[in-house]
């Protein structure tokens, strides 16, 4: 069973530090991989998706893409309060399958 | 762009009634379209992939019966729920991939939260 497991939290940092968030999947097969913000009770926000190993760097945000470790991870850098939300961390296994696999998502905390 | 829009964001039925959901692309053609179902502090769960003019195909454990898709043009696709019953109450969110867009981002609409009374 292809499985993507992630802390589920809560993980709180302070407003300005650096929030690091980390996710392994089983499936090493595994061609995309994508980072999406949910806010409660709203649907996934994609915010970034990495495909090479490797740093990819969007504004605050920079995904981590280790392939030989299965290990995927998403750095918010200057955390802010309205960072706070649950990170969902998703897998496409590529073979065909389209579909994504979502771990179970780390809550994440910015204080004030 | 890449905007998905579903409707009714929220519906409350009886039990054995059928619901309808409709999933739109509003600024892209989605060549496939994705359901997922979410329970209160669980992760997404694929339900079934939705192919523009053809069959969807449904996850192991989905009724294809009960859990009725139709992905009639590259903008809309719908997920009919028939029969519901307390158990089905759930969100319920659409997701589409952009045509030609690459290594198969999706981009998710708003969701419905269905209640069965």
């Amino acid at each position: 069973q292809k499985e993507v497991e992630q802390n589920s939290g809560p993980l709180s940092v302070p407003e300005g530090a650096i929030a690091s968030l980390n996710c392994t999947y089983s499936d090493r097969g595994s061609q995309s991989f994508f980072w999406y913000r949910q806010y409660s009770g709203k649907s996934p926000e994609l915010i970034m998706s990495i495909y090479s190993n490797g740093d990819k760097e969007d504004g605050r945000f920079t995904a981590q893409l280790n392939k030989a470790s299965q290990y995927v991870s998403l750095l918010i850098r200057d955390s802010q309060p309205s960072d706070s939300a649950t990170y969902l961390c998703a897998v496409n296994p590529g073979g065909g399958a389209d579909g994504l696999t979502f771990g179970k998502g780390t809550h994440l905390i910015i204080q004030p | 762009g890449a905007v998905v829009s579903q409707h009714p964001s929220w519906v409350i039925c009886k039990s054995g009634t059928s619901v309808k959901i409709e999933c739109r692309s509003l600024d892209f053609q989605a060549t496939t379209m994705f359901w997922y179902r979410q329970f209160p502090k669980q992760s997404l769960m694929l339900m079934a992939t939705s192919n523009e003019g053809s069959k969807a195909t449904y996850e192991q454990g989905v009724e294809k019966d009960k859990f009725l898709i139709n992905h009639a043009s590259l903008t809309l696709s719908t997920l009919t729920v028939t029969s519901a019953h307390p158990e089905d109450s759930s969100f319920y969110i659409c997701s589409a991939r952009r045509a030609g867009g690459p290594y198969n981002e999706q981009f998710f609409g708003p969701g419905t939260r269905l209640t069965v009374l």
